[in-house]
Order: C-alpha cells, then structure tokens, then sequence
C-alpha cells in the first residue's frame, strides 16, 4: 500500500494562476479532507468527503474547489492563487467515524504564491 | 464550535528526562475523541497517542502517555524517558464522535537537549 500520495511535493505560484493539488489513497477510505498548516496556527480544516460525490466544506473554505468523483482521488483546486494561500497542504483519509479508524495523513505539499 | 489550546509553544527537556505538553479543549458534547499527533521536520503526521472520552483510564504507548481530565476538559501527554528522536512539533486534536473532522490546536514545538 501507498497510504495517502500528494503531488507535487513543492509548487510556486504567480498570484492569479490556477492548479489543482492531487490527493490519492489506495486502502479505500470513504473519508478524505484537506488541511492547511500555517506557522503558529496548527492544522484548518479546508474542505472535506464522506464518499464518492458528496463533499462538503470546512473551516476555512474560501478560495478553493474540490470533488470527490472516485473513491481513491480528492483533488484541492486553486482557481486563482493568493498570496494568503501560501502554506503547506495535507490530505488526510480514513474509513469512517469508527474511533479505531485512524486518518491517515499524506508527506503534504509546500505552496508558495508570489 | 469546539476549541483546542495548547498554551505552550516552545518546550525543552534533557534527553532521558520527562517532560509534559499541555492541552486544554472547549466543547459541550460529551462523546468524542483525543490524539497527539508529531510532526518531525520531515512534515509526516504522526499518530502518537488517542484517547476515547468514555473511557476513565488513561491511555499510554510505550514513553507516551496522557492525562484525561474531562471535567476540566484538559488533556496532556508525558514523554518519558525523552529521546533525540523526539524533537518534534505537538500537535493536540479532537475529533466529535459523530464525524471525521479534526481540530488542531497550534502545535508546541518540544527540542530534546542531549
């Protein structure tokens, strides 16, 4: 198993420019989300799926896209990048609600936007 | 909305010494779940301990372990024993029992001295 893959490790930006961060699991988890880490400011909530088609937003939704067509794929889109979304992004899966059911994290991806 | 603190942004213990975090969290259910997670410079989220909110005794792993207080909704991990390995950012979680979604506080970064 891969666990949780992220592509691309790194990405610079232009303010204005679009893309699309790709979340992938292999051990079919229902649950996926996106987080983003600022300095001094933990883990925020972006945007979340229970399953296939259904998603749903999180703490800090503005700016960003997500879909959630197959189970194994939860893409985060920038649709027009911003200096305020420079951070380092984590995609996180799991089975479900069961306690025992750990989230996964993947190794994140490191965002500048100039 | 539930809330966690972690009032210690900076910790620093002997290597082989003990050292406590701190984590106090804020909400009005009664069902949920705790974790650590450690986030070595490598990024990778890391599992480290987990608590369920019914449950009286106090989880531990191995060096880890933590204190489950639910009436003054305070929530922290000792390391025991403390390694070079364990220099690391903290971060303290919730997670309601009717869904997935985390809430981080905003980390303690621990530097282990040898």
């Amino acid at each position: 198993n891969a666990g949780v893959t992220q592509t691309p490790k790194f990405q610079v930006l232009k303010t204005g420019q679009s893309m699309t961060l790709q979340c992938a699991q292999d051990m079919n988890h229902e649950y996926m989300s996106w987080y983003r880490q600022d300095p001094g400011m933990g883990l925020r909530l972006i945007h979340y799926s229970v399953g296939a088609g259904i998603t749903d937003q999180g703490e800090v939704p503005n700016g960003y896209n997500v879909s959630r067509s197959t189970t194994e794929d939860f893409p985060l889109r920038l649709l027009s990048a911003a200096p305020s979304q420079t951070s380092v992004y984590f995609c996180a899966s799991s089975y479900g609600t069961a306690f025992r059911h750990e989230q996964f994290f993947g190794p994140g991806t490191r965002l500048t936007v100039l | 909305a539930q809330t966690v603190t972690q009032s210690q942004p900076e910790m620093s213990v002997q290597e082989a010494e003990t050292v406590t975090l701190s984590c106090t969290y804020d909400t009005s259910e009664s069902d949920y779940y705790l974790f650590w997670y450690k986030q070595p410079p490598s990024r990778q989220m890391i599992l480290v301990i987990r608590q369920e909110a019914y449950k009286q005794q106090n989880a531990t792993e191995n060096r880890f372990s933590v204190n489950f207080q639910k009436a003054a909704k305070s929530f922290s991990l000792k390391i025991s024993d403390s390694q070079l390995g364990d220099a690391a950012m903290y971060f303290c979680a919730y997670r309601s029992s009717a869904s997935e979604k985390l809430v981080f506080g905003k980390g303690t970064k621990l530097t282990v001295n040898p």
